[in-house]
């Protein structure tokens, strides 16, 4: 079935430091590759998505980059900041329809 | 704007039992989709409803089910609970097709 891997399960890192976490995916029918972050007791939020016709994408801090041919995406942090310790997830398939990666723990130590 | 709204936040149930949730999607959103998320399992794909129609489903047994009014919320129900079926419930809509998803907080089911 659809699955997808995901390294680090824990990352912690120093203020400023930048972080970076990697997915490898099953299903090269793919064409959609978002990422989202998980606080304590909320739902996940979509913090950046890519599409498949696309090989990097930046918002601010956070780019992510995809390799199709390697079926490889990840998830780059930039000066991270303590407010960034959470899970993220990444997650590939169809908009409605998302398998998920088994998540990664940040923490950003003052 | 008005997220996605998710109730009730925590529910107690005891096994045997069956349970509703409900979710309300972002205003003008016509896709609702269910995730499971257990801390052994992960984030799991249940079932995807659209214009009241359900278009995916994911690999649960049939004690889950689903469905969507004309509003475009929608309701899960879980019929004879077992202790396994404790987790955190998401529901996520989006627009429709090829539009990203956004999720609510989740409704936390403990069987007891």
């Amino acid at each position: 079935g659809e699955n997808v891997e995901q390294h680090p399960s824990t990352l912690s890192v120093q203020e400023g430091d930048s972080a970076v976490i990697k997915c490898t995916y099953s299903d090269s029918a793919s064409n959609y590759f978002p990422w989202y972050k998980q606080e304590l007791g909320k739902g996940p939020q979509l913090i950046i998505d890519i599409r498949s016709n696309v090989g990097e994408k930046k918002d601010q801090r956070i780019a992510v980059t995809l390799n199709k041919t390697a079926k490889h995406f990840s998830l780059h942090i930039t000066e991270t900041q303590p407010e960034d310790s959470a899970v993220y997830f990444c997650a590939f398939g169809g908009f409605q329809k998302l398998v998920f990666g088994t998540g990664t723990r940040l923490l950003v130590s003052p | 704007k008005a997220g996605v709204t998710q109730t009730p936040r925590y529910l107690i149930k005891t096994r045997g039992q069956q349970v509703t949730l409900s979710c309300s999607p972002i205003s003008g959103h016509r896709s609702v989709s269910w995730y499971q998320q257990t801390p052994g399992q992960g984030l799991q794909f249940l079932f995807e409803y659209f214009s009241e129609t359900q278009r995916n489903k994911g690999n649960f047994p049939g004690r889950f089910s689903g469905r969507q009014f004309s509003n475009s919320r929608s309701e899960m129900n879980v019929s004879t609970l077992e202790l396994g079926d404790s987790a955190l419930y998401l529901c996520a809509s989006s627009l429709g097709d090829s539009t990203e998803a956004f999720f609510g907080q989740g409704t936390r089911l403990t069987v007891v």
